[in-house]
């Protein structure tokens, strides 16, 4: 079964860190690029950032630079989302997804992230 | 700052027809954007709808498409049923590796 599934998210304080992974699995995970998309509680979707297939390439939204760094391991069919210096704005579900054609394919169910003291 | 913008709200009866927009407030959409359209329910993963501005999906129905109006892009809902009520977000590819959403529209289909 094609599928995606977020782990790592939960209850932190502000000025905190954690890191998120996405494991992949039923497609060749090495072939696309990777996204990690978030909602924040009663807001809409915002990309966040993404990675090229072999992990060379990164982008960010301007609001994370400097504190989030995406990666991804091929040959553990996962991805990554490291998270620094948290603040309440960063509280979110967060989900990732596979790049395809300049889109978002494959979706997973999503992570919690609650930055609060 | 790149900011894409959505109808807030839309509201449609069963059986009708909507067209939703995708707009950047600094430029003229185009497929050099990739518009892509996304369903999004509470308590669900999103459900990508249309890609590369005009290409459902795997299994989304043909009442659902996407195009360039003008200087946007748009989704058209034809026949709208009571469970396409649900939030919609357009993303557009704005160069660099960027990619930003709207702020999505909030359909009522009543």
């Amino acid at each position: 079964e094609v599928q995606l599934e977020e782990s790592g998210g939960g209850l932190v304080q502000p000025g905190g860190s954690l890191r998120l992974s996405c494991a992949a699995s039923g497609f060749t995970f090495s072939s696309y690029w990777m996204h990690w998309v978030r909602q924040a509680p009663g807001k809409g979707l915002v990309w966040v950032s993404c990675v090229n297939n072999d992990g060379t390439s990164t982008r960010y939204v301007d609001s994370v630079k400097g504190r989030f760094t995406i990666s991804r391991d091929n040959a553990k069919n996962t991805l990554y989302l490291q998270m620094n210096s948290l603040r309440a704005e960063d509280t979110a579900v967060y989900f990732c997804s596979t790049g395809d054609s300049h889109a978002f394919a494959l979706w997973g169910q999503g992570t919690v992230v609650t930055v609060s003291s | 700052q790149t900011v894409v913008t959505q109808e807030p709200s839309f509201s449609v009866s069963p059986g009708g027809t909507l067209t939703l927009t995708c707009a950047l407030t600094s430029d003229s959409v185009s497929t050099s954007h990739y518009p892509s359209w996304y369903q999004k329910t509470p308590g669900q993963a999103p459900r990508t709808l249309i890609y590369n501005t005009n290409t459902r999906s795997s299994g989304v129905p043909d009442r659902f498409s996407g195009s360039i109006l003008g200087n946007k892009a748009a989704l058209t809902i034809t026949g709208a049923q009571a469970d396409d009520e649900s939030h919609y977000y357009c993303v557009l590819y704005v160069g660099s590796g960027i990619w930003v959403f709207g702020g999505g529209t909030k359909l009522t289909v009543l």
